[in-house]
């Protein structure tokens, strides 16, 4: 089946400092990728949605600049944790969905999760 | 989001059981209904998936949607201790500015003990 890669699966970093996650779809073009926070015993909260070449769609209360999205190809999506703080310490996951399939099917990355000190 | 509401358990049975896991939502603009199990520290898997109102049968798996009462059931028979995992249920709307979005219920924890 179809993988997602995310990279790196674990990180910490010192309070105000950035961190950048990749989501690379391995076997097919993902031309849409959302990305998702899961608090603990929570359930995912979709954060952004990206279109390749186009700017990312954020939910509601998700602080645009904090949160960096680029989707600059149709396999490789990055989330920018700017000036991190210990409050943003979560599991990030990213998903992808290629051409225009309207099973909904999504494929899932392993997550990453972000330790800030 | 609160279009989804999945009673969190946590779900304790016993190897052979059948086990019924089940959401309610409140977006009739749904239309695909997704179930997803997530093993500890892992992202979440596709565990299937049915179309509109109805049941769907994948060997020990039976998805089944009511959109009347929007009401989204997953039932597990012969439960196994290797089902232990985190169900979530997933409605998606599929259609407009947020095709391809899901809305992911609080997910159910089930432990299947031997």
């Amino acid at each position: 089946g179809a993988v997602v890669s995310q990279h790196p699966s674990r990180v910490i970093c010192k309070s105000g400092t950035s961190v950048k996650i990749e989501c690379r779809s391995l076997d097919f073009q993902a031309t849409t990728m959302f990305w998702y926070r899961q608090f603990p015993k929570k359930s995912l909260m979709l954060m952004a949605t990206s279109n390749e070449g186009s700017k990312a769609t954020y939910e509601q209360g998700v602080e645009k600049d904090k949160f960096l999205i680029n989707h600059a190809s149709l396999t490789l999506s990055t989330l920018t944790v700017t000036s991190a703080h210990p409050e943003d310490s979560s599991f990030y996951i990213c998903s992808a969905r290629g051409g225009v399939s309207n099973t909904g099917e999504l494929f899932f990355g392993e997550g990453s999760r972000l330790t800030v000190l | 989001q609160k279009e989804v509401e999945q009673d969190p358990g946590p779900l304790s049975v016993p190897e052979g059981a059948i086990v019924s896991l089940n959401c309610t939502y409140s977006n009739s603009a749904f239309q695909y209904f997704m179930w997803y199990r997530q093993y500890s520290r892992k992202g979440p898997e596709l565990l299937m998936y049915t179309y509109s109102s109805g049941n769907k049968e994948d060997g020990r798996f039976t998805a089944q949607v009511d959109k009347s009462s929007k009401y989204i059931s997953l039932f597990i028979r012969d439960s196994q201790p290797s089902d232990s995992a985190t169900y979530l249920c997933a409605p998606l709307v599929i259609r407009g500015s947020t095709l391809g979005r899901l809305y992911f219920g609080r997910g159910t924890q089930l432990t299947v003990w031997p």
